[in-house]
């Protein structure tokens, strides 16, 4: 099947920072979503991207989807401790959507 | 206004048995998709359904079937049960099937065990 790689695998980063994570596909996207998920708990929507280029925020979180429509990125600014959690991207292609294998991230107080 | 809910939110089966899970989308969305999440990974597609028609199909066997009914829920089903089909089954609910610029919205998920 198709396959988003999602990078870093994980990261650890103090209270306050930035954080930037991102997603590439060999193929061609029409639409990309940002996902958080909690512990035993279903994915949130954080942010999603219809157009290539297009630069959305949602408070702290902006993304943007890549001109190339290989590509997204994901960024959280100020990082606080509740920022804590698996963040998943997800691309939309033929009839269904692909996920990346999720950024873990820890925000140490 | 509620969420996707899924029902149950953990069970436990034995290898060779049949599970159903089932999934009530949120109020005014008429698509239905389901998704196998096992630890450690994203989501897989596993099936999508609008007015009760199949609209995708991922690369899962034929021990796995859904159907989707007029109120637009829907019930994943998987027979003869293996170790492996141990996961979190997520669902998930979109206005419309894509690409129309719809995004999908998730339920808590079933957590299967097989044992």
């Amino acid at each position: 099947g198709q396959q988003l790689n999602q990078s870093p695998q994980s990261m650890f980063i103090q209270e306050g920072e930035d954080v930037s994570m991102n997603c590439t596909s060999s193929s061609i996207f029409n639409t990309w979503l940002w996902y958080k998920q909690d512990p035993g708990e279903g994915p949130v929507l954080l942010i999603a991207l219809y157009k290539a280029g297009e630069l959305t925020s949602n408070g702290r979180l902006t993304a943007q989807f890549g001109i190339t429509r290989k590509d997204s990125f994901l960024n959280i600014s100020a990082s606080i401790p509740s920022d804590v959690g698996i963040y998943f991207c997800a691309g939309h292609t033929g009839n269904q959507f692909y996920f990346g294998t999720g950024t873990s991230l820890t925000v140490i107080p | 206004d509620a969420g996707v809910t899924q029902s149950p939110t953990h069970l436990i089966k034995t290898r060779g048995q049949h599970v159903t899970l089932r999934c009530s989308p949120i109020s005014g969305h008429k698509s239905v998709s389901w998704y196998q999440q096992v630890l450690g990974q994203g989501p897989q597609f596993i099936f999508q359904y609008y007015e009760k028609e199949e609209r995708g199909r991922g690369n899962f066997p034929d021990r796995f079937s859904a159907r989707q009914f007029p109120n637009y829920s829907s019930e994943l089903n998987v027979n003869a049960l293996l170790l492996g089909d141990s996961a979190l089954y997520l669902c998930a609910s979109s206005l419309a099937p894509y690409p129309t610029g719809n995004t999908i919205y998730f339920g808590e998920g079933s957590w299967l065990t097989v044992v």
